[in-house]
């Protein structure tokens, strides 16, 4: 069965600074990866995808993230946070379903 | 503008009362499916649908039923609900590949229901 953990619950950042956010899965063979992201009050918007080639992929609102088959890891990035940012990212895998990690609430300080 | 219609947004009902959470998508997509959020759990599937007349339970089945008579409308069904049956809901449909991969959801802007 497949499974994604999302190691931080919460994180803060200040504004400006760099971004990383956490993401480690279980499955077998190579899988499907996602990030989205839901901010207060709305559904899940999707940032990006990785299905296969280049492992540094580029999503919406200049987020990017980095498959590492070795690691079992697809961890989301961004160079510098803005305010905005603030919202919940969710993690999901697709081996034979779709599967949401528990989530890592962003906070940005100014 | 293509989007995913969840209706309503807010709802307060008393345990056993039935009711519908409609769902609407206006993308042709095939994959519909019913999400539950709850805090620490991130989001659990409760059914899901590859096509009309074609539905499947997710991990979180339980209390609920759903329909797929037209591609566009996947309402969900609490026969008699109950306060653990409280949660945050979001529908999801996303379009249909060879392969069967979900190509990424479109989300609604989901139902918050309390069961008193």
């Amino acid at each position: 069965a497949q499974s994604v953990t999302q190691p931080d619950i919460h994180i803060t950042v200040s504004e400006g600074a760099s971004l990383e956010l956490r993401c480690n899965y279980s499955y077998g063979a190579t899988p499907y990866l996602f990030w989205y992201v839901q901010s207060p009050g709305q559904g899940l918007q999707l940032l990006l995808k990785y299905f296969s080639g280049d492992t540094l992929v580029q999503g919406i609102k200049g987020f990017e993230a980095e498959f590492k088959r070795s690691q079992s890891s697809f961890n989301l990035r961004k160079p510098s946070v803005h305010w905005s940012d603030a919202a919940e990212y969710f993690c999901a895998v697709h081996g034979n379903k779709l599967v949401f990690g528990a989530g890592t609430i962003l906070r940005v300080k100014s | 503008e293509a989007q995913v219609t969840q209706n309503p947004r807010y709802l307060i009902t008393v345990t056993g009362k039935k009711l519908t959470v409609t769902c609407s998508q206006n993308m042709n997509h095939e994959y519909m499916s019913w999400y539950r959020q709850d805090p620490g759990l991130g989001l659990r599937q409760i059914y899901y649908s590859m096509n009309v007349e074609v539905t499947d339970k997710g991990d979180v089945p339980e209390g609920y039923k759903v329909s797929r008579k037209e591609k566009r409308n996947f309402p969900l069904i609490l026969e008699s609900p109950s306060p653990n049956q409280t949660s945050l809901y979001f529908c999801a449909s996303s379009p249909k590949t060879g392969h069967g991969v979900n190509y990424g959801y479109t989300f609604g802007s989901g139902t918050r229901l309390t069961v008193v």
